[in-house]
């Protein structure tokens, strides 16, 4: 069973539209996450969802915003799109320290392509 | 945050121990060394996770000297499958942390 699934997998879309990737994680994990991977491969952090509690990279422009609609579903909401979000978006999930370790489990990731 | 500092890339050949040290000179007191393995056109997957000293799984070592401002990942004996990017993160809680551009790994046969 696939543990993080990211929908849909590929996302070639135009300039202004409004488009959202689904994520879910069958963990039963409090957190999740999500990522955005540019062309150089730099993964940098868009927001984190833990209890209701949602924390937004200061970066992050607020035509991007995450739904929760449960504890499993953590979905990604992209307005007015422009060329500079074509990215590999990755979603993540964790259940904080557990065994002295604290692991995040990674989608497979959605490419978004902005033409 | 902890600023982190790990080589672009590195070779190495089939059977070789590879070692990545990663650079973190102003870690915090809660701060943990964590490395993920990334494949091309995967996410990113835990490798290892210390806090001091000496950790070992059944993948890698971690070593991390009395300082904690450095850290050492150890693939031994790697394979050509062993060719990813691995981050090294430092941090205490992962929505405070991104995960840099890596070090390429390419194991040669």
């Amino acid at each position: 069973d696939t543990a993080v699934s990211q929908t849909p997998k590929y996302l070639v879309t135009q300039m202004g539209n409004d488009k959202s990737i689904k994520c879910e994680q069958n963990l039963g994990h409090d957190t999740m996450y999500w990522y955005k991977q540019d062309s150089k491969k730099f993964l940098k952090i868009m927001f984190s969802y833990n209890n209701k509690e949602l924390i937004i990279n200061e970066t992050v422009p607020n035509r991007f915003s995450p739904k929760s609609p449960d504890k499993a579903h953590l979905n990604l909401h992209i307005n007015s799109l422009e060329l500079g979000d074509s990215a590999v978006y990755f979603c993540a999930s964790s259940q904080g320290m557990r065994d002295g370790v604290d692991e995040q489990y990674f989608g497979p990731g959605t490419r978004l392509t902005v033409t | 945050l902890a600023k982190t500092t790990q080589p672009i890339s590195m070779d190495s050949y089939e059977g070789q121990e590879v070692n990545i040290t990663c650079s973190h000179n102003n870690i915090a007191t809660n701060d943990y060394i964590t490395w993920y393995q990334q494949f091309p056109s995967q996410g990113p997957r835990f490798i290892i996770q210390g806090y001091k000293t000496k950790v070992t799984n059944e993948v890698a070592s971690l070593f991390i000297p009395a300082d904690r401002k450095s850290s050492t990942l150890s693939l031994p004996r790697v394979s050509l499958s062993d060719t990813a990017v691995y981050y090294c993160l430092v941090g205490d809680d992962y929505y405070k942390l991104s995960f840099g551009a890596g070090t390429t790994v390419t194991v040669r046969a």
